[in-house]
């Protein structure tokens, strides 16, 4: 099946050691977002890919970083986590067709110790 | 700048009776998308519904349907012979078309279904 795969599902770090998180589709589709949800609340987009096309939220931190190296693939960079970062981070796709909904990964769990 | 607001963070009812979840929006445009998304607990979100705002007639899927007021901005999800896996929350989320299919989310209603 075609699907949105987030790696890993739980992820560990210390307070300001950098973490990558990784996720892939298998539904080629143009656009792929990430976003932060923190517990009971709405998930808070970070920034998206149009293609290659990186858009950055305005208030996403400069600890957050990503890469899109080609279609298939997308990474979250904390570059030095704070306890605030601690979260589920959720990957989604979306074809480039207007109003065609957004398909979600699993997440991926970060605890910052 | 779009705003979705969800004024019911939690509700409850009973395992085969009927929910109604509401959303209201704020938006300029004229043409756009609304969804609701489930996200079961530690589990992914899915979609449940997709409306077309220029489309008057109300979609549905299976037990699920939307009730659509263009004019008042209001878009909630009936929930019809609930089922204890109905149980999650549920987002409510605007889209306009032409960025991206950028989502604005709301906050969020948390449902339980009470067996």
């Amino acid at each position: 099946d075609a699907m949105v795969i987030q790696n890993p599902r739980y992820q560990v770090t210390q307070f300001g050691k950098p973490v990558t998180l990784s996720c892939s589709q298998t539904l080629n589709h143009n656009v792929m977002y990430w976003y932060q949800q923190k517990s009971s609340q709405a998930p808070k987009l970070l920034f998206h890919y149009y293609d290659k096309d990186f858009n950055n939220e305005a208030d996403t931190p400069d600890n957050f970083q990503s890469r899109r190296p080609n279609t298939s693939f997308c990474f979250l960079d904390i570059r030095s986590p704070g306890l605030g970062d601690a979260a589920m981070y959720l990957c989604a796709t979306s074809s480039r067709r207007p109003g065609d909904e957004q398909f979600f990964g699993p997440g991926t769990r970060l605890t910052v110790l | 700048a779009q705003t979705v607001t969800q004024s019911q963070p939690e509700m409850s009812v009973q395992e085969a009776e009927t929910v109604t979840l509401s959303c209201t929006y704020d938006t300029s445009e004229s043409n756009y998308y609304l969804f609701w998304y489930k996200q079961p607990p530690s589990r992914q979100m899915i979609l449940v519904i997709r409306q077309e705002a220029y489309k008057q007639q109300n979609a549905t899927e299976n037990r699920f349907s939307v009730n659509f007021q263009k004019a008042a901005k209001s878009f909630s999800l009936k929930i019809s012979d609930s089922q204890l896996g109905d149980t999650a929350m549920y987002f409510c989320a605007f889209m306009k078309p032409n960025t991206g299919n950028q989502f604005y989310f709301g906050t969020g209603t948390s449902l339980t279904v009470i067996p």
